[in-house]
């Protein structure tokens, strides 16, 4: 009964370079929400996909920011040249897709990054 | 422009007291209100929900209230216990089957011996 995985739990990055972050929904949801907390601020919505397809990417930087949710393996949140105001907890959640409760979201552990 | 708002960011109850959260939210299209309690380096946790067209939903010791044409909802935990401390996230959802939450910015509920 594995919940919502998210790795790595902590990265460090140098300014300029990449960060991949992944996530790994519920067993049985297919939709994959990323969300971003900056310190002693609530959680802001960045991206919703489904598989194989952004919904919604409203909240998401246009610049150096992208997200994917392949066929296959987990959900990614690419963050190309990392500045320090990218330094963030970034939560991921998922929620059933066809069937079951469509409105409550179950979030990850969250990746804490630092850009250094 | 916040949408959903927590405007107090901190509270101290004794144990086996009354916790009252409160959460005011500025959106009409929202139809969906979640409370999440998140401890410090963990995600949230998915605690209790409502749904626009209830007043009321009760859950064990938490029940959370919705006053629409206030535009308010508040969470209740009785009695409240030390293990309740932790913040608290009022979330809102707009109408459709999935779509993005609405987060407010936190209350930091600290349940005292």
């Amino acid at each position: 009964n594995a919940g919502v995985m998210q790795n790595p739990r902590h990265l460090v990055r140098r300014r300029g370079q990449e960060a991949r972050l992944r996530c790994s929904p519920m067993k049985g949801h297919s939709h994959v929400y990323w969300y971003r907390q900056l310190p002693e601020e609530g959680l802001k919505f960045m991206v919703y996909l489904q598989k194989e397809n952004i919904i919604d990417e409203s909240g998401m930087p246009k610049e150096r920011f992208s997200a994917e949710f392949p066929k296959e393996g987990p959900s990614i949140l690419r963050i190309q040249q990392v500045v320090r105001g990218d330094s963030a907890a970034y939560f991921c959640a998922s929620s059933p897709g066809s069937s079951g409760t469509y409105n409550e979201q179950f979030f990850g552990p969250g990746t804490r990054l630092t850009v250094l | 422009d916040q949408q959903v708002k927590q405007n107090s960011p901190s509270l101290s109850v004794q144990e086996g007291r009354i916790s009252i959260l409160n959460c005011d939210y500025t959106n009409s299209m929202f139809d969906y209100f979640l409370w999440y309690k998140k401890y410090p380096a963990e995600g949230p946790t998915f605690l209790i929900s409502i749904s626009s067209i209830k007043d009321k939903n009760e859950d064990g010791r938490f029940t959370v209230f919705l006053n629409k044409s206030a535009k308010h909802l508040s969470l209740h935990i009785v009695p409240s216990q030390p293990g309740d401390s932790a913040v608290y996230f009022c979330a809102a959802k707009g109408a459709g089957t999935a779509s993005k939450l609405t987060f407010g910015t936190g209350t930091r509920l600290q349940v005292t011996l």
